[in-house]
Formats: C-alpha cells, structure tokens, sequence
C-alpha cells in the first residue's frame, strides 16, 4: 500500500543555519504530496503543497520539489529562526478522503 | 475567525466509561473527520464525512462511533473506553476531498484513559 516515510527526529539547528527535511513515498497513481506543520499546542496546518511531478510548493521561505523519479518531497528552508520550532509532517493523498501521513519530524531551532 | 473547534480540550476517564468530543466548523465546508495522534505514528483516520448525511470508516474505526449532526457538526463517540484508546484526538474540515485541497485542523483534545 502506500507510504510515506520521513527522517526521524529531532532535528535541532541554530539560527540561521539551512534546513532540509527529507520525505520519501510509495504509492500508485499519482497523490497529491503535502507538508503541514504543527506549532506547539496548536492543530496542524497546512504549509505548502505539490500536484504533479516536478511541481515546486512554496510557502514562508519553505519549499519542496515533487520529485517522481526519486519519490522524493524534501522539505528545505535557507536560513531558519527560531519560530520555526514545530513539527513537520508528509502526506500523500490516497483517496479522495483520506491522507497517508508521515510520523513527523521534530524541528528544534537554537537562538 | 473560530475555524475548526473542538470540545473538550483535556479530559480523563476511567475505562469502560463513555464519552463524546464535539468539532464544530465555521467555514461552510462539506468534509469533516476525525483522527488520532500518537507518538512516533503520525495522524491515523478514525472516521470522515465526504458530505452531511454520509459517514465512512478510516483506518482505525474500532471503538468509535460518530455523528455528522448537521454541516457544522461532526461529533465523536467512544462508548467503552479503553487505555488503548489513550491519544490526542484532532478534528479536521476542508471544502471537499483532501485530493487537492486543505485540511483545517482544530487544537486537539487530549484524552487520557485510565
């Protein structure tokens, strides 16, 4: 069935430094791919998303490429603050109704 | 802007106790579910509801029941609590399926199974 698998946690930077959080999928057909994030305490939301193959999601500095001959949706953002603290999560659309999520990766960013 | 709210935030039990958790959307939006978090194990989908009217099974319906009571409201039931049952419940709405479009998440509820 599909899948998708993301680096484990957590991933702890400083300020300023470059980020990248890597996702990789299985699937048939071809899903949809999306990052959300989850700041403390808080529900998740979305951050970007991609359709199709070499489609480029960008949002807040944050970008990911859909990478079909890799199955690949790496996350990567160039300089990171410390408000980016929270935790990223993969999905593919599976269904119409239905998102193949990720465990999540925790991002922590050192002032 | 209320969005997506859930009841209880926190709540405790003991198992075999009974309980629901309310989600209430202000977005007009025709799809509404239901899922867990658990550490390690991302967002699993107990339940949804494409439309008012229909509800359908996710991945890990067992234990649950649910209600779409009208378009705003997508209640969640457990009727026998069990610790396995433990986890931080989120509901969620988007304008139709989650093909293309946007999930909005509520702030959780935290339930504890004891």
């Amino acid at each position: 069935g599909n899948s998708v698998t993301q680096m484990e946690g957590p991933v702890t930077l400083s300020e300023e430094a470059f980020l990248t959080i890597n996702c990789t999928y299985t699937a048939t057909g071809y899903p949809s791919l999306f990052w959300y994030v989850q700041y403390p305490g808080e529900g998740l939301q979305l951050l970007l998303k991609a359709t199709k193959a070499d489609d480029k999601g960008s949002n807040k500095g944050f970008e990911a490429t859909y990478r079909k001959e890799t199955t690949s949706f790496h996350l990567e953002k160039g300089s990171v603050q410390v408000s980016d603290s929270a935790v990223y999560f993969c999905a593919l659309s599976d269904l119409d109704y239905q998102l193949i999520w990720g465990a999540g990766t925790k991002l922590i960013i050192k002032p | 802007n209320a969005g997506v709210t859930q009841t209880p935030k926190f709540q405790v039990l003991k198992t075999g106790q009974s309980m629901t958790l309310q989600c209430a959307q202000d977005m007009n939006h025709n799809s509404m579910y239901w899922y867990r978090q658990d550490p390690g194990m991302g967002l699993r989908l107990i339940y949804y509801s494409a439309s008012e009217g229909t509800t359908d099974k996710g991945e890990v319906p067992n234990g649950y029941n649910v209600s779409r009571l009208n378009k705003r409201e997508f209640s969640l039931r457990l009727e026998s609590a069990a610790p396995s049952q433990t986890s931080v419940y989120f509901c969620a709405s988007s304008v139709a399926g989650v093909g293309t479009g946007e999930l909005f998440f509520g702030e959780g509820s935290r339930l504890t199974v004891l």
